[in-house]
């Protein structure tokens, strides 16, 4: 069965900061791995993209990366600010797909405090 | 630049009412559409999907159903909602990205409570 399980389910930290969110996926045939930060009440947004290929990739302070032996991939983020409270959601999408087929983990929420 | 709008942005509806969430997209043409539901601490569940005018797929057996009457344009209804219909909805829509990978973007999402 296609999963994506995220750890932790949540996370409280001072501002400045980094942390560490992990995703584990059991998802067959892989053709990517995204993460997406998602405000409280708003859509998701996509922060980074991954193929087969690839090992890490950052945006900003946020950095991913993904071992596509062990199906395991990180988010790290950097010096956080208030701003990074939200849901961090990792997806999984499935090769062979033209339609957009993603497994979605349910979400490690973030909370940075003062 | 490409935007996609949905609403409303909340919704109170009585069990048994009907329903329609509407979205729409600008600035692209024949995008991949989404419709997503979100329900408290679960994972983004998909509900359909649209790859053209009056193509629908639909994921998973439910109360609801899907219409793209134009190109940009997706609506979810149902006929008499439940109370397990109350979640998170999210539109979406897609592009293709480098290495054929899709970059999928979501509208600003309504929260749907059935009372």
């Amino acid at each position: 069965k296609n999963q994506v399980e995220q750890s932790p389910q949540s996370l409280i930290i001072l501002e400045g900061k980094n942390c560490t969110l992990q995703c584990n996926y059991t998802v067959s045939p892989f053709s990517n791995l995204r993460w997406y930060k998602q405000d409280t009440g708003r859509g998701p947004v996509s922060l980074t993209i991954m193929t087969f290929s690839e090992n890490t990739k950052s945006n900003g302070r946020y950095t991913a990366t993904l071992d596509a032996d062990t199906k395991q991939s990180s988010l790290h983020i950097t010096a956080s600010q208030l701003s990074d409270s939200a849901s961090y959601i990792c997806v999984v999408g499935l090769k062979g797909s033209n339609t957009g087929k993603l497994i979605f983990g349910q979400g490690t929420t973030l909370q940075v405090k003062p | 630049s490409q935007t996609i709008h949905q609403w409303p942005a909340t919704l109170v509806q009585p069990v048994g009412s009907p329903l329609s969430l509407e979205c729409t997209v600008e600035g692209t043409s024949n995008p991949n559409l989404y419709w997503y539901r979100q329900a408290a601490g679960r994972g983004l569940q998909l509900l359909f999907y649209s790859v053209g005018i009056g193509q629908i797929s639909s994921e998973v057996p439910q109360n609801l159903s899907a219409s793209r009457p134009q190109d940009r344009q997706f609506i979810l209804s149902s006929k008499k909602l439940l109370l397990s219909d109350s979640g998170f909805y999210l539109c979406a829509w897609s592009v293709l990205g480098g290495q054929g990978n899709e970059k999928l973007f979501f509208g600003s999402g309504t929260q749907l409570s059935v009372l």
